[in-house]
């Protein structure tokens, strides 16, 4: 039982080029999401996939796109990334939606030069 | 804007000691409260939620509500060196469908002392 899993672990990117964050889970949660964390921001809420074949946004989702490919899998994609873009992304997944426990993947650590 | 503070520490307290941390939020719904503890470099780890005013406690670990003061807490007692991290506090707005987001506050740094 792996949990949440999440490919790669690090990447850097030169501007304007595109890449996809993959995320995957084994437990069976309906509720998938990807944050990202910046020093003296805390973790900011990208998109989230309340349930298989949906998707909405979160906090900061300029700039990203998702795909919940299944029940499993949830990618991020950056389509040209920028420098501000530079950060921890981690994937997390829950049950269900609303009041329940999130956990959390091991993160991809992605810098924009 | 809904918000969850914390300070940011460090806080430094002897092994044994107890370690209190606090967070506050702005959001008079809120209806669920979770801690997190992240290791530098990893990942946040669930170590407590609470969803009622008053205290739940597992292991070394207490949690604290009070929705009056919009207030809660995290005590660890008996701190020992592999409690130092960062804690997230974390905040569910409101209940019912669409209550997705948590809204997380900034982590105070703890560090145990040998």
């Amino acid at each position: 039982n792996a949990g949440v899993t999440q490919t790669p672990k690090f990447q850097v990117l030169k501007t304007g080029q595109s890449m996809t964050l993959q995320c995957a889970q084994d437990m069976n949660h309906n509720s998938m999401y990807w944050y990202r964390q910046d020093p003296g921001m805390g973790l900011r809420l990208i998109y989230y996939s309340a349930s298989e074949g949906t998707t909405d946004k979160g906090e900061v989702p300029n700039g990203y796109n998702v795909s919940r490919l299944n029940k499993r899998e949830f990618s991020l994609r950056l389509e040209s990334a920028a420098p501000s873009q530079t950060s921890v992304y981690f994937c997390a997944s829950s049950e269900a939606p609303g009041l329940v426990k999130q956990y959390f993947g091991p993160g991809t650590r992605l810098t924009v030069t | 804007q809904k918000e969850v503070e914390q300070n940011s520490g460090p806080l430094s307290v002897p092994e044994g000691a107890i370690a209190s941390l606090n967070c506050t939020y702005s959001d008079q719904g809120s209806q669920s409260f979770f801690w997190y503890r992240q290791y530098s470099g990893k990942s946040p780890e669930l170590i407590m939620f609470i969803y009622s005013n008053g205290d739940k406690e597992d292991g070394r670990f207490t949690a604290q509500l009070n929705k009056a003061s919009q207030y809660v807490s995290l005590l660890i007692r008996d701190s020992q060196p592999s409690d130092s991290a960062t804690y997230l506090c974390a905040v569910n707005p409101y209940s019912g469908a669409g209550s997705y987001q948590l809204t997380f506050g900034k982590g105070t740094k703890l560090s145990v002392i040998p």
